[in-house]
């Protein structure tokens, strides 16, 4: 069984710059998240989907992220414009349904210079 | 208080010891637990889920429940090199699952 896709695996932006990032979530399973991971701390859920419905994107900065999830299985996660703070792990995780055992992809490291 | 909660660490252990990490969480009606290792530049990986009262074993793994004192724990038996890693407590209610900080393992060879 493929596991959550993730890309992609490194990016380098200025700040005010705009990023995307794309996930493709195991087969068959209907909730997606995106998380931020910050060096030294536990990863922090910015948005949650249920097949193609937001469940939670209460700490989602909304004025520059921006995520969709098409057709219940691909989604994107925008930062426009990028700050430095937003440097991090940006990890995409499925599951069968919510909040069941969760499985990530590889991560994607962004860096704002 | 944050959410969930897991001793600061870095833990250091011999390599055939056991390593003990512990997690609390502040929300009551929290319904289910997990434990996740990171290795440092990976993700995280799930290797344990307990739902109830009680021990879980999985190898050389043993998860430990009491929602009673909002505790749950890790422990790691025969510690081997290959077990360090960041061990990452995540607590789940209805719909969210929030994770501590993890604690840092590294096994003395």
């Amino acid at each position: 069984e493929a596991g959550v896709a993730q890309s992609p695996r490194y990016k380098i932006i200025e700040k005010r710059q705009s990023v995307a990032f794309w996930c493709n979530p195991i087969s068959g399973h209907a909730t997606l998240y995106w998380y931020q991971q910050i060096l030294g701390q536990g990863p922090k859920l910015l948005i949650q989907f249920q097949n193609n419905g937001v469940v939670d994107d209460s700490q989602l900065p909304k004025d520059r992220f921006s995520a969709e999830r098409l057709k219940g299985v691909d989604s994107t996660l925008k930062i426009q414009p990028a700050k430095l703070e937003d440097s991090a792990v940006y990890l995409c995780a499925s599951s069968l349904d919510r909040p069941n055992e969760q499985y990530f992809g590889p991560g994607t490291r962004l860096t704002v210079t | 208080q944050k959410e969930v909660e897991q001793n600061s660490g870095p833990l250091s252990v011999p390599e055939g010891a056991i390593a003990s990490l512990n997690c609390t969480y502040s929300d009551r009606v929290s319904q289910s637990f997990f434990w996740y290792r990171q290795y440092s530049g990976k993700s995280p990986e799930l290797i344990m889920s307990i739902y109830s009262n009680g021990d879980k074993e999985d190898g050389r793994f043993t998860a430990q429940l009491n929602k009673a004192s909002q505790y749950v724990s890790l422990l790691i038996r025969d510690s081997q090199p290959s077990d360090s890693a960041t061990y990452l407590c995540a607590v789940a209610n209805d719909y969210k699952l929030s994770f501590g900080a993890g604690t840092t393992v590294t096994v003395r060879a």
